[in-house]
């Protein structure tokens, strides 16, 4: 069964600074895709960054990058620069071919940022 | 381009009346996906459609919930009655191919609260 742990219920993090956000999941697929999405206080899923199973390097989009470590089945969201409007709920979410395509989230992190 | 729409955005109805929740995903995505995630839980896959027909329904709760997707465009999700434990946020998502690493977009939610 695939599934997604996210550790951290809330994080705070100081402006400018950076933050990362844990998620490890477990999944028997050969090939997966991992995602993080924000979800900001009016309730809208964003899209945020992919990371595939096979890609050799991290995934970055902008301030965000994702640490992946195949190894250990983790892919850790690194926000960089922290923004006021970064204060979110943060989703990992993983799709492979056992699940028939459907994304399986973890429960997601609440992030705080302080001025 | 439009993003996945969905109507209402909060329901408010009391045990035992019926509600429908519809999602206008974007123009040109054959994938059609359900969600919700109850109080404080995980976001959990309801079902997804491909055009019009249902491709997994394995997530739907109980045959109190019926989805459709008529001429492979907008979906309706109707929930009929409605009881305590249905309140939640409802989201609806959309992807134009069925792989595990197409992004699907996600749309604001519908809030709907049974009293």
């Amino acid at each position: 069964a695939q599934k997604i742990t996210q550790t951290q219920p809330g994080m705070f993090v100081q402006e400018k600074e950076a933050v990362t956000l844990d998620c490890t999941y477990d999944t028997s697929d050969p090939s997966y895709g991992l995602f993080w999405y924000k979800q900001p206080s009016s309730g809208e899923m964003i899209f945020l960054i992919y990371q595939g199973s096979y890609d050799q390097q991290n995934a970055t989009e902008g301030r965000y990058s994702l640490n992946f470590q195949k190894a250990r089945k983790s892919a850790n969201l690194v926000i960089s620069a922290s923004q006021l409007g970064d204060s979110a709920m943060y989703f990992c979410a993983m799709r492979g071919l056992t699940g028939g395509f459907k994304t399986i989230f973890g429960a997601g992190t609440r992030l705080f940022v302080k001025a | 381009e439009a993003g996945v729409t969905q109507f209402p955005s909060h329901s408010v109805i009391e045990k035992g009346q019926t509600v429908t929740l519809r999602c206008d995903p974007i123009s040109g995505h054959d994938n059609l996906y359900w969600y919700r995630r109850v109080m404080g839980k995980e976001i959990k896959f309801l079902l997804h459609f491909v055009k019009e027909s249902k491709q997994d329904e394995s997530g739907m709760p109980n045959n109190r919930f019926l989805a459709e997707r008529t001429g492979g465009t907008y979906s309706t999700l109707k929930v009929q009655p409605a009881e305590l434990e249905d309140s939640g946020v409802y989201f609806c998502a959309s992807s134009q191919d069925r792989t595990f690493s197409e992004t699907q977009y996600f749309g604001p939610g519908t809030r709907l609260l049974v009293l």
